[in-house]
């Protein structure tokens, strides 16, 4: 079992570009989450999908869009990439909604010139 | 937005030390979580508390869960190398994880 995987992982984008970070995971887990990780920031919560179906705004939700294609896969769009967006970003599953482990992947490393 | 507050922010530790860093919130919390996030990789959970008051141990790791619900501490006996890394507490609330700032442990040999 590969666990959560994501790709890329890295990419540079120009301001105004746009881009979609892909995540998937083989545990056959309900929910699945987006972090970004900041220096100094801890992570932070920007969308979660508690179910397939369903999908709720997090913490720091603003230049987001999020699409639960299907059980298996999470994906995060930047529509319009701003430099405030570099940042690193992690996805992670649980089996149910608020199930305390969590599964993180390796990250996306994302930079906005 | 809610923060969990961790310190010491960073470490440096000699082999073979103990090692302690806390985690305080100004609110009550249920569940208390300890990470670990090595270079270049995702967290990854080391324990998970439920109850105030609760200790609870995985091999050189302690943990505890205040009995105000509002903090916990981490312990780590007798650092190795590997234990280099990010440590994170995190609090849930509902169906979000709430993660705090970190505290960076660097281990010398």
């Amino acid at each position: 079992n590969a666990g959560v995987t994501q790709t890329p992982k890295f990419q540079v984008l120009k301001t105004g570009q746009s881009m979609t970070l892909q995540c998937a995971q083989d545990m056959n887990h309900n929910s699945m989450y987006w972090y970004r990780q900041d220096p100094g920031m801890g992570l932070r919560l920007i969308y979660y999908s508690a179910s397939e179906g369903t999908t709720d705004k997090g913490e720091v939700p603003n230049g987001y869009n999020v699409s639960r294609l299907n059980k298996r896969e999470f994906s995060l769009r930047l529509e319009s990439a701003a430099p405030s967006q570099t940042s690193v970003y992690f996805c992670a599953s649980s089996e149910a909604p608020g199930s305390y482990e969590q599964y993180f992947g390796p990250g996306t490393r994302l930079t906005v010139t | 937005g809610q923060q969990l507050n961790q310190s010491p922010q960073s470490m440096f530790i000699q082999e073979g030390e103990d090692v302690s860093m806390n985690c305080t919130s100004s609110s009550i919390f249920n569940t208390w979580l300890w990470y670990k996030q090595d270079p270049g990789e995702g967290p990854v959970l080391l324990i998970a508390l439920y109850k105030a008051g609760e200790l609870t141990s995985n091999g050189r790791l302690t943990a505890q869960f205040g009995i105000t619900r509002k903090d916990s501490f981490l312990n780590i006996s007798a650092s190795i190398p590997s234990d280099v890394g990010i440590y994170f507490c995190a609090c849930l609330r509902t169906y979000k994880y709430i993660f705090g700032t970190g505290t960076r442990l660097k281990v010398l040999a």
